[in-house]
C-alpha cells in the first residue's frame, strides 16, 4: 500500500523554526516529485513547495519563499520542510503529497494525514 | 501566479441531481495541467480529475471534466450521498502551482 506519513508538527513560538518531515512507503520514493500543502483551520488548500525526484526543480509559494526550504533524502524515503521566521499565518495542517511522476510538472495522486504546525507565543 | 477562481462557494442540490463547478483561471492552463480534488471532512483531499478530464483511478464515471484554456468545469452526474464535500481545483502547468478556494457540494 502507498502511505505517506507526515511528522515533527508542533506549537512553536513566532520567530522559531520547525522542521517537518513525510517517510513514503509502498513505492519507489526516489521516482516521483513530492509536494507540501497546508491548510488553515477552516480554509481551503494552499500549494507550499515541491521538489522533482532529482532535486533540479524546486518551487516555492511567494507567501513561503525565502522561509521555507523543502529537501529530500531518496535513501531514507524521506521529504522535508524547514520553515523558519515562522508566522502566525503559516498555522496550519500540513500536507505531505505524492506526484504522479518524477518531473516536476505534476499532479498529486497519494497524500498524507498531515501534521499540524501551531504557531503562537 | 496563476490565480484560479471556483464558483459557486456553495452548492445546494438534492441527490439525484447534477452538480456543474467552476474553475477559471487568470491566465491559461499550460498543457491543460489542471486537476481536481475531493476533500471531505477530517479527510486529506483525494485526486479525482488529472489533465482536465482524465478520471483518477477508482473514480466513478459520474464524475467528469472539461474545459481548457483558462475555463474549466468539473461535473457530477447523479449525486450520491458520498459526493457532498468540497471540490478542489488546481493547477500544476506553471510554478507555484496554486489551488482554487473550493466549492462546497451541500445537501439541499
Amino acid at each position: 500500500e502507498v502511505q505517506l506519513v507526515e511528522s515533527g508538527g508542533g506549537l512553536v513560538q513566532p520567530g522559531r523554526s520547525l522542521r517537518l518531515s513525510c517517510v513514503g512507503s509502498g513505492f519507489s520514493f526516489d521516482d516521483y516529485a513530492m509536494y507540501w500543502v497546508r491548510q488553515r483551520p477552516g480554509k481551503g488548500l494552499e500549494w507550499v513547495a515541491g521538489i522533482s525526484w532529482n532535486n533540479n526543480n524546486i518551487g516555492y509559494a511567494d507567501s513561503v519563499k525565502g522561509r521555507f526550504t523543502i529537501s529530500r533524502d531518496n535513501g531514507k524515503n524521506s521529504l522535508y520542510l524547514q520553515m523558519n521566521s515562522l508566522r502566525a499565518e503559516d498555522m496550519a495542517l500540513y500536507y505531505c503529497a505524492k506526484g504522479r511522476g518524477g518531473g516536476y510538472y505534476f499532479y498529486m495522486d497519494v497524500w498524507g494525514k498531515g501534521t499540524t504546525v501551531t504557531v503562537s507565543s | 501566479e496563476i490565480v484560479l477562481t471556483q464558483s459557486p462557494a456553495i452548492l445546494s442540490l438534492s441527490p439525484g441531481e447534477r452538480a456543474t463547478l467552476s474553475c477559471r483561471a487568470s491566465q491559461s492552463v499550460a498543457s491543460s495541467y489542471l486537476a481536481w480534488y475531493q476533500q471531505k471532512p477530517g479527510q486529506a483531499p483525494r485526486l479525482l480529475i488529472y489533465g482536465f478530464s482524465t478520471r483518477a483511478t477508482g473514480v466513478p464515471n459520474r464524475f467528469s471534466g472539461s474545459g481548457s484554456g483558462t475555463d474549466f468545469t468539473l461535473t457530477i452526474n447523479g449525486l450520491e450521498p458520498e459526493d457532498f464535500a468540497v471540490y478542489f481545483c488546481q493547477q500544476y502547468g506553471s510554478s507555484p502551482f496554486t489551488f482554487g478556494p473550493g466549492t462546497k457540494v451541500d445537501i439541499k
